[in-house]
């Protein structure tokens, strides 16, 4: 079964409008990680935000937010006011803990497409 | 700064060949890990390095051979491989703080192609 489900493989919006990026996980560990990675057309994977288990509050940097909510196993990202350099594949990731506590389950990722 | 090199950008060869990626960071991480990325896919895990020791290795076929020489490099030998192959080559590094699970950085791939 796959640990991180991204159900969206592709979303079209215009400049300006809001975007949410769907995200659903599975594990059976309590204690666990969520992470949100961007991949621009150039190819490097850009952090952008780590979130443990125990820390349900919901974050907001500049344009972007996180909703993650245990109780749906969810963790979404979205993009407020998209512009066109957010055009990317965004991908969520878990990282589970034990031995194969540096191994990361990706989704299998949704491209974003941000027309002017 | 949170930055990871590798070299070369991009990579043609031939089945025969023999070639190397290189992986490079000086953030003072202690583990590190090499991907390999199909178009349209996600990021699959090949190699994991910590503290210059291999200590995961997904089932990747002989025809890939990592090395890391010292806690700031990582190598990719690559030698023998088929059409297949043909991928972004991914290498990433975290600070591996004992048990906790960390943010890997990556750095911008390596786009091979084998003819």
């Amino acid at each position: 079964a796959q640990k991180v489900t991204q159900a969206q493989t592709e979303i079209s919006v215009v400049e300006k409008e809001d975007v949410t990026l769907d995200c659903v996980y599975e594990t059976r560990d309590t204690t666990y990680y969520l992470f949100w990675y961007k991949q621009p057309p150039s190819g490097e994977l850009v952090f952008l935000i780590r979130r443990n288990s125990f820390d349900e509050q919901n974050e907001i940097s500049g344009r972007y937010s996180w909703n993650f909510q245990k109780s749906t196993s969810s963790f979404n990202f979205t993009i407020t006011a998209s512009q066109v350099v957010d055009s990317a594949v965004y991908f969520c990731a878990l990282s589970e803990g034990g031995y194969n506590f540096n191994k990361f389950y990706f989704g299998s990722g949704t491209k974003l497409n941000v027309k002017p | 700064d949170t930055e990871v090199t590798q070299t070369p950008k991009h990579l043609v060869m031939g089945m025969t060949n023999k070639k190397s990626l290189k992986c490079e960071q000086h953030m003072g991480h202690r583990a590190m890990y090499w991907y390999k990325q199909k178009a349209k896919k996600p990021p699959e895990l090949m190699f994991v390095y910590s503290y210059e020791k291999l200590s995961i290795n997904e089932s990747v076929p002989s025809r890939f051979s990592p090395e890391c020489p010292n806690s700031s490099l990582l190598n990719l030998h690559l030698h023998a491989l088929q059409p297949e192959d043909s991928a972004l080559y991914l290498c990433a590094s975290s600070p591996r703080s004992s048990g906790v699970q960390e943010t890997q950085y990556f750095g911008p791939g390596t786009r091979l192609l084998v003819l």
